[in-house]
C-alpha cells in the first residue's frame, strides 16, 4: 500500500519562514508534488520533485530525497494569503497516472 | 478561458436517490478524474480517465460510476445514495503524463449532502 505523513497544522507569523514536511511509503514512485487549497476552494498545484534536491518558484521551494522518501515545501516571506491547506501528493503508487494525496497541513499564518 | 467546469456547485439528496455530478473541460486534456474529499481530510481517487471511452478505478470506486464518451466531459454518477457519500466532490484534468508530473487542474467542487 501507499501512506503520507504530513503534520496536521503549522502556525506561523507574517515574514517568517515556514517548512512543511511530508513522508511516504509507496510501491511505486514517480515523483513528489504539493498542492494548496484555501477554505472552500479548488486544489491549486504548486511544484513537482521527480529528482533529487532543490526546486525554487519564487517564494516557494520543494525538496525531495529519495533514499530518505521524504520531501517538504519551504515558504518564505510568509503572507497572510499564504494561509491554506497545503497537500503533499505521491505518484506512481498503484498506476503512474494517479496521485495519492496526504492529508493536508493547514498553514494559519499570523499578522 | 473557463478550465474546469463543475455542476452543480450545491445539492442535497435523499438517501436511496440518484444524481449525476457534471464535469467538463475546455483545455483539451487527455486525462480526467473524480476525487472525494471529506472535512479535514485530504483527497481520494473515484475514478479516472485517460481518454475518450477508457475509465479505471481509484482508490475508492464503491457506489460510484463514470463514463467518458467525449474528450471535454466526464460525469460522475451516483445511482444509490448513502449518507457515507455526503462529501465535497472534486474533478480535474491534465496533460498525458505520469507519476504527477503535469498538474492537475481541479474545478471548484461540488458540495453533496445525503440524508
Amino acid at each position: 500500500g501507499q501512506s503520507l505523513e504530513q503534520p496536521s497544522e503549522v502556525t506561523a507569523v507574517e515574514g517568517a519562514i515556514v517548512q512543511i514536511n511530508c513522508t511516504y511509503q509507496t510501491s511505486g514512485f514517480y515523483g513528489l508534488s504539493w498542492y494548496q487549497q484555501h477554505d472552500g476552494g479548488a486544489p491549486t498545484f504548486l511544484s513537482y520533485n521527480a529528482l533529487d534536491g532543490l526546486e525554487e518558484t519564487g517564494r516557494f521551494s520543494s525538496f525531495l530525497s529519495r533514499s530518505d522518501s521524504y520531501g517538504y515545501l519551504l515558504l518564505q516571506e510568509l503572507q497572510m494569503k499564504d494561509s491554506a491547506s497545503y497537500f503533499c501528493a505521491v505518484g506512481g503508487s498503484g498506476s503512474a497516472r494517479q496521485l495519492t494525496f496526504g492529508s493536508g497541513t493547514q498553514l494559519t499564518v499570523l499578522p | 478561458n473557463a478550465g474546469v467546469t463543475q455542476t452543480p456547485k450545491f445539492r442535497i439528496l435523499k438517501i436511496g436517490q440518484s444524481m449525476t455530478l457534471q464535469c467538463a473541460q475546455d483545455m483539451n486534456h487527455n486525462y480526467m478524474y473524480w476525487y472525494r474529499q471529506d472535512p479535514g481530510m485530504g483527497l481520494k481517487l473515484i475514478y479516472y480517465s485517460v481518454g475518450a471511452g477508457i475509465t479505471d478505478k481509484g482508490e475508492v470506486p464503491n457506489g460510484y460510476n463514470v463514463s467518458r464518451s467525449t474528450t471535454e466531459d466526464f460525469p460522475l454518477r451516483l445511482e444509490l445514495a448513502a449518507p457515507s457519500q455526503t462529501s465535497v466532490y472534486f474533478c480535474a484534468s491534465s496533460r498525458r503524463g505520469q507519476g504527477g508530473n503535469q498538474p492537475q487542474h481541479f474545478g471548484d467542487g461540488t458540495r453533496l449532502s445525503i440524508l
